[in-house]
């Protein structure tokens, strides 16, 4: 079966760096997606990743080895504002996002 | 905003009601999508539409009926719900990535329905 793992909670401090990982075994793929979810708020796309590597967007970096089926979202700087769910998805071969549960991310000051 | 509007945002409704979720996308995309999030779970795809054509149905209850009328528009009718389908209900939209390729075929989510059935 296709499956998508990231640890269920996390806390960081504010002004701190977290890195949270995802790792995934799926039919194919095209392709990796990082959301993040306020809580009561729609998903909001964060980052994209297809190719090895390092993908960074300001405060947000997202890494991906295909050979190892694994995903991390670095996040620097952090912002109370940063407290959110991560929802990690990859695209399969059929072109469907795959999801993992999320991870919770708790900012304390 | 996401460019994504559903409605209503909030509903209860009892075992034996009819209702439907409204979904609209004016972002020019040409696939849709109908999501529920349950607590802890993943995101599980309900429903797929793409340029008006249902091309996924994940083993649905037909309690679940979806409706594509056109590109922009898309509704989840309900019926005969029981108490374990409260959920959040979310839809999406997207460019088809089967025709787009890899780039800029993110998923836009709607804010959700928060559906309580008792």
């Amino acid at each position: 079966g296709q499956n998508i793992d990231q640890p269920t909670e996390m806390t960081a401090t504010e002004g701190a760096i977290v890195q949270i990982n995802c790792t995934y075994q799926t039919s194919g793929f095209n392709g990796l997606f990082w959301y993040q979810q306020h809580a009561g708020e729609a998903p909001t796309f964060l980052s994209y990743n297809v190719l090895d590597g390092l993908e960074e967007k300001g405060r947000f970096s997202s890494f991906l080895s295909r050979s190892k089926g694994y995903s991390y979202l670095l996040l620097k700087e952090l912002q109370m504002k940063d407290s959110a769910s991560y929802l990690c998805a990859v695209r399969d071969s059929n072109y469907q996002l795959i999801w993992g549960a999320g991870t919770k991310l708790i900012i304390k000051p | 905003e996401t460019g994504v509007t559903q409605t209503p945002r909030h509903l209860v409704m009892g075992m034996t009601n009819k209702k439907s979720l409204k979904c609209e996308q004016h972002l020019g995309h040409n696939a849709m999508y109908w999501y529920k999030q349950s607590a802890k779970k993943p995101l599980e795809l309900m429903f797929v539409y793409n340029f008006k054509e249902q091309t996924e149905n994940n083993s649905v209850p037909s309690r679940f009926s979806p409706e594509c009328p056109n590109s922009s528009h898309l509704f989840l009718h309900l019926h005969t719900l029981q108490p374990e389908d409260s959920a959040l209900y979310l839809c999406a939209s997207s460019l088809d990535p089967a025709l787009q390729g890899d780039e800029n075929t993110e998923a836009f989510f709607g804010q959700g329905t928060r559906l309580t059935v008792v």
